[in-house]
């Protein structure tokens, strides 16, 4: 069955960087991309960014834009999300999310177009000095 | 603030139906078909239930459905069940290259 396994928990303090990984498994890894969403302590959720795992394309919100980078490797069916210059509100739950559609248009994905299932069981960044 | 409006709370007892809304602009689920609402129990990740407004993922039981009148989007639960007692959160693209979700409704079973 299709899962997705990520690392664990991190504790960071402000200004550090934290690299979160995703393993995947019970699918062909290339033909979905791979959103990262996070949720804060006892808030809703908010959408990252995506990575075409064939290839490496990534598009961020805007709001991370400059600070997050996201990569893939193949051969380990494996993608990671890299935050950098960590505040004590980068606090959060992150999860990975694969799209749910198969061979989704890039355009689409990156455009907000999509929905994600299944999800990674999440990992939780702490952020404190 | 979430760009998408969704009610805090909803409640119903077991067997009931329940509605919960999900209110956007012209610009995001007003403008587009493309609403998603997922589930989420204590502590675990979020679960797809409903996809294009209104198509559910294989698996998901036929009592969730979907549906879209101009920005409101709503999510209907009918004969509800404890195990439905959940955080539930819609999703759209908004027009602006990016994904929003709501707010979240937390749905008590009484």
């Amino acid at each position: 069955q299709v899962q997705l396994v990520q690392s664990g928990a991190e504790v960071k303090k402000p200004g550090a960087s934290v690299k979160v990984s995703c393993k995947a498994s019970g699918y062909t890894f290339t033909s979905y991309f791979m959103h990262w969403v996070r949720q804060a302590p006892g808030q809703g959720l908010e959408w990252m960014g995506v990575i075409n795992p064939s290839g490496g394309s990534t598009s961020f919100a805007q709001k991370f834009q400059g600070r997050v980078t996201m990569t893939s490797d193949t051969s380990t069916r494996t993608v990671y999300m890299e935050l950098n210059s960590l505040r004590s509100d980068d606090t959060a739950v992150y999860y990975c999310a694969r799209d749910a559609e198969l061979n989704r248009p890039w355009s689409l994905a990156v455009a907000g177009v999509c929905w994600f299932d299944p999800w990674g069981q999440g990992t939780l960044v702490t952020v404190s000095s | 603030q979430s760009a998408l409006t969704q009610p805090a709370s909803v409640s119903g007892s077991p067997g009931q139906s329940i509605t919960i809304s999900c209110t956007g602009t012209s610009s995001d689920v007003g403008a587009y078909k493309y609403v998603s609402w997922y589930q989420q129990r204590p502590g675990k990740a979020p679960k797809l239930m409903i996809y294009d407004v209104s198509y559910r993922p294989s698996g998901v039981s036929d009592r969730f459905s979907g549906s879209k009148s101009g920005n409101t989007a709503s999510l209907t639960i009918s004969g509800l069940q404890a195990e439905d007692e959940a955080d539930y959160y819609c999703s759209s693209e908004t027009g602006n290259t990016t994904l929003a979700f709501g707010g979240g409704t937390k749905l008590t079973v009484l």
